[in-house]
């Protein structure tokens, strides 16, 4: 069965310093794999997806199949970038979802 | 700019009895998905329907909830009896023809907050 796991359930950093939010999941075919992003008050929205390879917002996302990663990278973070990360996997010929638990990331002045 | 839509956005309702979530997704997209979020914990896919064919359903519980799509628009949700264990934000979002294995963004709702007392 498929499975998304981010180990990290708060990370905190302060403006201006790296930001790399962990994702891995477990899946036997070739998955696709998203960032979706809940700013506060705000609804859940797509982030980014590994398949169209773009900088949003200054994050970055690399499939690692290896690894089996997708983590979610930003070298300066910013303090509007605060919210709830969830990465997700779609793993169906009908784009069904699986999402991880999230991780909330807090910045501070 | 669309939207989807989701009403009530709070429902407070005693075990045992009956509660029903409504939603209309954008205009145009096939695909419609119901998702429960319990406090803590990622978005878990309950039942997704294409026009208004239900494709996956394997995560509703059966025996008290039901979904339906019945002109492959707007969905209703409907929980019968409700339990303690419902308390839920109930998130419905939308996307365009998923059919084709292409995975379209899902656009979603504001979500019901559910307390089942």
């Amino acid at each position: 069965a498929q499975r998304v796991t981010q180990p990290e359930k708060l990370l905190s950093v302060f403006k201006g310093a790296p930001v790399e939010l962990k994702c891995n999941y477990s899946y036997s075919g070739s998955p696709e794999l998203f960032w979706y992003v809940q700013y506060s008050r705000q609804r859940l929205q797509l982030l980014l997806r590994h398949i169209s390879r773009e900088s949003i917002k200054g994050f970055t996302a690399d499939l690692n199949k290896g690894e089996t990663s997708f983590h979610l990278k930003k070298p300066f973070a910013q303090e509007e970038d605060s919210a709830m990360y969830y990465c997700a996997l779609s793993w169906s010929g009908y784009s069904t979802l699986t999402f991880g638990k999230g991780t909330m990331l807090l910045v501070s002045p | 700019e669309a939207e989807v839509a989701q009403s009530p956005r709070y429902k407070i309702t005693e075990k045992s009895q009956a509660v029903a979530f409504w939603c209309d997704p954008i205009s145009g997209h096939a695909t419609l998905y119901w998702y429960r979020q319990i406090l803590g914990q990622g978005p878990e896919l309950l039942v997704q329907f294409q026009d208004e064919s239900v494709v996956d359903d394997s995560q509703l519980p059966k025996d008290r909830f039901s979904a339906e799509r019945l002109k492959g628009v707007d969905s209703t949700l409907k929980i019968q009896p409700a339990e303690l264990g419902d308390s839920a934000m109930y998130l419905c979002a939308s996307s365009f023809d998923s059919s084709g294995g292409y995975s379209y963004e899902q656009y979603f709702g504001p979500g019901t907050r559910l307390t089942v007392t």
